[in-house]
């Protein structure tokens, strides 16, 4: 089974900072997806960004990107110029890649993220 | 666009009760996959639905049950309620053809005294 693990339950930020949030997974297969979700205290889950396996090159999006270490197995999440507004607890997700596993999503723990004005 | 819609937002419910907990996806959206997720906790796989049937399962017993509709939308039940039921109830949805992006509901806060 695969299983994914945060092992910071709490990290915190200064304002325009950066931080880094780490996350490790273990899996045998080769087809899979990462994702970082974040959850502010209004509960919605929101998709931050995505890693394909198969794709070296580490996802970004806007101040969000990705460290991949596909052989040590580790998706960690780099948020720069830290906002007030991305205070929330962060979600690492693990989705096997095509065959019947459509959408199952294996969540890690979390890391409740504080940034400071 | 209409982003994925759950209801009700808060449920309180006794112990040996039943509840039913509802999703609507996003537009376009075909498949719904529920998640339990307690206090302070990661969500939990429940199960998956498209095509009106349950397609993948994870270990949560059969006092939970679903359905989808024709409409795609999609229903959650539980049975003989729990303490240890009161949790957060996620609904997230996607396009079968563009699995690998789920959207998430609101969620439904279940509260079981």
């Amino acid at each position: 089974a695969q299983t994914v693990t945060q092992s910071q339950p709490e990290m915190s930020v200064q304002e325009a900072e950066t931080v880094t949030l780490s996350c490790t997974y273990d899996t045998s297969e080769s087809d899979y997806y990462l994702f970082w979700y974040k959850q502010p205290p209004s509960r919605q889950m929101i998709l931050v960004i995505r890693q394909e396996a198969y794709k070296q090159q580490n996802a970004t999006e806007n101040r969000f990107s990705v460290n991949f270490q596909k052989a040590a197995k580790s998706f960690s999440l780099k948020i720069s110029d830290s906002q007030l507004g991305d205070a929330a607890m962060y979600f690492c997700a693990y989705r096997r890649g095509g065959g019947t596993s459509y959408g199952k999503l294996t969540f890690g723990q979390g890391t409740i993220l504080t940034v400071h004005p | 666009d209409a982003g994925v819609t759950q209801s009700p937002t808060h449920l309180i419910k006794t112990r040996g009760q039943q509840v039913t907990l509802r999703c609507s996806p996003k537009s376009g959206h075909d498949t719904v996959s529920w998640y339990q997720q307690a206090l302070g906790q990661g969500p939990q796989f429940i199960f998956q639905y498209y095509e009106e049937e349950e397609r993948q399962r994870g270990n949560f017993p059969d006092r939970f049950s679903g359905h989808q509709f024709p409409n795609y939308s999609s229903e959650l039940n539980v049975n003989a309620l729990l303490l240890g039921d009161s949790a957060l109830y996620l609904c997230a949805s996607s396009l079968r053809g563009q699995i690998n992006t789920q959207y998430f509901g609101p969620g439904t806060r279940l509260t079981v005294l």
